[in-house]
This record gives structure tokens, C-alpha cells and sequence, in this order.
């Protein structure tokens, strides 16, 4: 059974503390993502890579940074967490090249900023 | 950024009732598809429409691609209880996925 792993479902952390979170997909894809999911607005995307060590901005990048040192793994840094970050984050992978491709999602992490 | 917006926002309807759900946007996208999200789980894709005009079946669910490739609809027949939760449509191209704003669908028993 194909997987997109989320390290945590949950996490709870204070004003001003640098944040991971993980990513870890088993399918082999070359293209993943980072996506905050907030009510009304859908989903919204912050980083993506379509290579190792390879990223571009997405819709909102700001307070947040990426990392993707191997193919499988996909890491999401929020630098100094604010309250205004609490939100469900979404990581998602798919395979490069292909009209028909579909986006693998993991269970998702409910960050809480206080 | 290419936005997709849904409509409705919210819906509730009683369990056999017909619903139909619409994504537009002003972009052309190479495919679209249509996920459903359950509480505490990621998206999980439901069809992809790559032909302007497809029609496509899924049990109760039929999916519809505009002509111009902008925009889509779904129409439930008959809906479940099984059928609550969020039905996010995305635009495909390049290698890139475009959400929707999300309809949340509730059906009461």
C-alpha cells in the first residue's frame, strides 16, 4: 500500500520556537509538496520540490522554509512559530511527467501555536 | 496564482437527495480532478477529467469537465451518510496542483 508518512498529527508549540515537520513518502515520486489546509481557504501551497535538494516558492512561502536532502523525505521549517501559523499542514507527493497523476496525501499535522 | 472557486461553500441535505457541486476558474488546466477529504485525513483522489465535455461515473457521483477545460461540476445522486465530508476539486498542469476552496457536505440520516 502506497504511504505518505507525517512524522506528527499532532503538536503543540510555543511563540518563537523553530518547528519541523516531516515528510516521508514510499512511491519513488520526484515531485512533493507542502500545503497549509485552513477553513474557507482550501489548500494552499507553500513549498514544493520536483528534485533532491530542489525547491520552488508556492503561493505562500512567507515564515516558512524547506528542506529535501533525500528523495523520499520532505521537511517543512517554520523558522520562529507564530500564533498566526496554527493551521492543518499537508504534505503530498506525486510522479513527475504524467498528464494523468494524482497528489498522495498524508494524515496531516494540526499544528497549535500559543 | 490560478484560484478555483467552489460552490457551495457549505451544504446539508437529507439522506436520497440529489446535490450538485461546482469548481470554476479562469484558468485552462491539463486535467482536473475531484478529491474527498474525511475528518483527521488527508485528500484522497475520487477522478481526474481530462477531456473538455467528459462526463464520468462513479457509482453515484458523475463528474463533469467544461468544455473550455476551466471548470467542472459533481452531482451526487441519491446521497449517504457515507458521502459527508470535504470534496476539493484541483487543476492540474505542469507539475503542480491547484485547489479549490472545498465544499463540505453534510447528509443527515
Amino acid at each position: 500500500d502506497v504511504k505518505v508518512t507525517q512524522s506528527s498529527r499532532y503538536l503543540v508549540k510555543r511563540t518563537g520556537e523553530k518547528v519541523f515537520l516531516e515528510c516521508v513518502q514510499d512511491m519513488d515520486h520526484e515531485n512533493m509538496f507542502w500545503y497549509r489546509q485552513d477553513p474557507g481557504l482550501g489548500l494552499r501551497l507553500i513549498y514544493f520540490s520536483y528534485d533532491v535538494k530542489m525547491k520552488e516558492k508556492g503561493d505562500i512561502p512567507e515564515g516558512y522554509s524547506v528542506s529535501r536532502e533525500k528523495k523520499e523525505r520532505f521537511s517543512l521549517i517554520l523558522e520562529s512559530a507564530s500564533t498566526n501559523q496554527t493551521s492543518m499542514y499537508l504534505c503530498a507527493s506525486s510522479q513527475a511527467g504524467r498528464w494523468d497523476t494524482e497528489a498522495f496525501f498524508g494524515q496531516g499535522t494540526r499544528l497549535t501555536v500559543v | 496564482t490560478q484560484l478555483l472557486e467552489q460552490s457551495p461553500q457549505f451544504l446539508s441535505i437529507q439522506e436520497g437527495e440529489n446535490l450538485t457541486v461546482y469548481c470554476n476558474s479562469s484558468s485552462v488546466f491539463s486535467s482536473l480532478q475531484w478529491y474527498r477529504q474525511e475528518p483527521g485525513e488527508g485528500p484522497v483522489l475520487l477522478v481526474t477529467v481530462v477531456t473538455g465535455g467528459e462526463v464520468k461515473k462513479l457509482k453515484r457521483l458523475t463528474f463533469q469537465f467544461g468544455d473550455a477545460r476551466k471548470d467542472s461540476s459533481l452531482h451526487i445522486t441519491a446521497a449517504q451518510p457515507g458521502d459527508t465530508g470535504l470534496y476539493l476539486c484541483a487543476g492540474h498542469t505542469g507539475n503542480q496542483f491547484y485547489f479549490g476552496t472545498g465544499t463540505s457536505l453534510t447528509v443527515i440520516p
